[in-house]
């Protein structure tokens, strides 16, 4: 079965400082990962995706995510975290195709970021 | 374009009464979804369509859940008696189709937020 832990459920920075996100995953092939983030009374907002090309990848609002088959991570990094980066975080996966499960995503915890003045 | 849009945002309700949440999907997405969360707990996928006919329900938790797409359009999620583990925010997700597969991005609305008293 897959799986995705991260690894804090809260995490708080000062501005300009940077932003490092946990997240571990169990899979018995190779995953599609994403991030996601919610802001107060929004909707889940897709940051970035990796879909087995590039290990390092870019999302929106500066953030990217690396990653790393040896230590079957994704963390969720920022250099320098801006006040409206403020909200909780979700790390992903998707089933393969393999299983044919139809696209459903399996959440972790969440981490609640917030951003210190 | 307009996003996924979720009625009501709140509801309130009593043990044992019904209560039906309501999803539009992104015009044009085949794709529908349904997701829970539960206080304390992560985000759990409940069920899937594929325009009117269900791909995946191997979430829903019992059945006093009713999911239906008529129409391959909107969707409502019925709860009937609703009980006090009940109580969470539910999201709808929805995604298009391309050549057949069903792993493109999803898009998720608000959610809403149901309590039961």
């Amino acid at each position: 079965a897959q799986s995705v832990t991260q690894l804090d459920s809260h995490v708080s920075v000062s501005e300009g400082t940077p932003v490092l996100l946990r997240c571990n995953y169990s899979s018995s092939y190779s995953p599609s990962l994403f991030w996601y983030v919610q802001h107060p009374n929004k909707g889940l907002q897709l940051l970035l995706k990796y879909t087995s090309a590039a290990t390092l990848v870019k999302g929106i609002n500066g953030f990217e995510a690396e990653f790393k088959k040896s230590e079957t991570s994704f963390h969720l990094t920022k250099p320098s975290a801006h006040m409206s980066d403020a909200a909780e975080y979700f790390c992903v996966v998707r089933p393969t195709m393999i299983y044919n499960q139809g696209g459903k995503l399996i959440f972790g915890q969440g981490t609640e970021l917030s951003v210190k003045p | 374009e307009a996003g996924v849009t979720q009625f009501p945002s709140h509801s309130v309700i009593e043990k044992g009464q019904t209560v039906t949440l309501r999803c539009d999907p992104i015009s044009g997405h085949d794709n529908l979804y349904w997701y829970r969360r539960v206080m304390g707990k992560e985000i759990k996928f409940l069920l899937h369509f594929v325009k009117e006919s269900k791909q995946d329900e191997s979430g829903m938790p019992n059945n006093r859940f009713l999911a239906e797409r008529t129409g391959g359009t909107y969707s409502t999620l019925k709860v009937q008696p609703a009980e006090l583990e009940d109580s969470g925010v539910y999201f709808c997700a929805s995604s298009q189709v391309q050549r057949g597969i069903s792993y493109n991005e999803q898009f998720f609305g608000p959610g809403t937020r149901l309590t039961v008293l």
